[in-house]
C-alpha cells in the first residue's frame, strides 16, 4: 500500500521569496515520487520525479525536491517565486504502473 | 512534440443523458489511465488499460460507466445514463517504462457538467 500527505492545502508567498511545498510519503516498497504541477484549467504536466539514482532532483522552472528516506519527505522547494508558479501542486507516490496522488497544494503569489 | 489528446474539452448535457470522452495516447504508449478529479474528491484513478486490455477499473461505477480500447489510438470512457454527480473533469494519461520508472503524460482534460 502506498499513500502520500501534501501537509498543506494553501501556500502563499511573495514575488522573489522562496518557495517550500512539503510532502511525506508512505510506501511498502521503493517508490517513485513526483511532483505535478496544474495550472488553472490545465492538465497535469510533471515537474519532476525521484528515481533513486539522486536524491536531489532538479525539474523544470527552476524547482527541485529532495528525498529524504529516514523522513520519509519529497518536498518541493524554488528559491525564488514568480508569477507564473501560482498553481495547484501535487506530490505523486507509485510503487508500480499506478500513480497515487496527494490532495493537493495551492501556491499563491503575492506581488 | 508528442501529446495525449482528448476530446471533447467541453461537454455540457442534461441528466439522464448518455456521454463519452475519447482519449488518443501518446504513439508507443501501452497503457492507458482515466482519472476523475473534483473539488471534493481530488484525482480519482477510475480504470487503467495495458496493451488494450483493462486491468483494473476498480474506481469506476460500474453500473454507468464503462471503459474500452478498441484500438491502440483510442480510449473511451462512457457515462450512460449521466448524472449531475458525474460533473467533473475527466483525465487521460497515456504511460511509458522509462529505465526504472513508470512515467505518465496526461491529456488536457474533458470538462463535463451535467445538468
Amino acid at each position: 500500500a502506498q499513500s502520500v500527505t501534501q501537509l498543506d492545502s494553501h501556500v502563499s508567498v511573495s514575488e522573489g521569496t522562496p518557495v517550500l511545498l512539503r510532502c511525506n510519503y508512505s510506501s511498502s516498497y521503493s517508490p517513485s515520487l513526483f511532483w505535478y504541477v496544474q495550472h488553472p484549467n490545465k492538465g497535469l504536466q510533471l515537474l519532476l520525479k525521484y528515481t533513486s539514482a539522486a536524491t536531489l532532483v532538479k525539474g523544470i522552472n527552476g524547482f527541485e525536491a529532495e528525498f529524504k528516506k529516514s523522513e520519509t519527505s519529497f518536498h518541493l522547494t524554488k528559491p525564488s517565486a514568480h508569477m507564473s508558479d501560482a498553481a495547484e501542486y501535487f506530490c505523486v507516490v507509485s510503487a508500480d504502473e499506478k500513480l497515487t496522488f496527494g490532495t493537493g497544494t495551492r501556491l499563491t503569489i503575492i506581488p | 512534440d508528442a501529446r495525449v489528446t482528448q476530446t471533447p474539452r467541453d461537454k455540457v448535457t442534461e441528466m439522464g443523458q448518455e456521454v463519452t470522452m475519447r482519449c488518443q495516447p501518446i504513439l508507443g504508449h501501452n497503457t492507458v489511465f482515466w482519472y476523475r478529479q473534483t473539488m471534493m474528491q481530488g484525482l480519482e484513478l477510475l480504470a487503467y488499460f495495458r496493451n488494450r486490455a483493462p486491468l483494473d477499473d476498480s474506481g469506476m461505477p460500474k453500473d454507468r460507466f464503462s471503459a474500452e480500447m478498441p484500438d491502440a489510438t483510442l480510449a473511451t470512457l462512457k457515462i450512460q445514463p449521466s448524472e449531475p454527480r458525474d460533473s467533473a473533469v475527466y483525465f487521460c494519461a497515456s504511460g511509458l517504462v522509462h529505465g526504472l520508472v513508470f512515467e505518465q503524460f496526461f491529456g488536457p482534460g474533458t470538462r463535463l457538467t451535467v445538468l
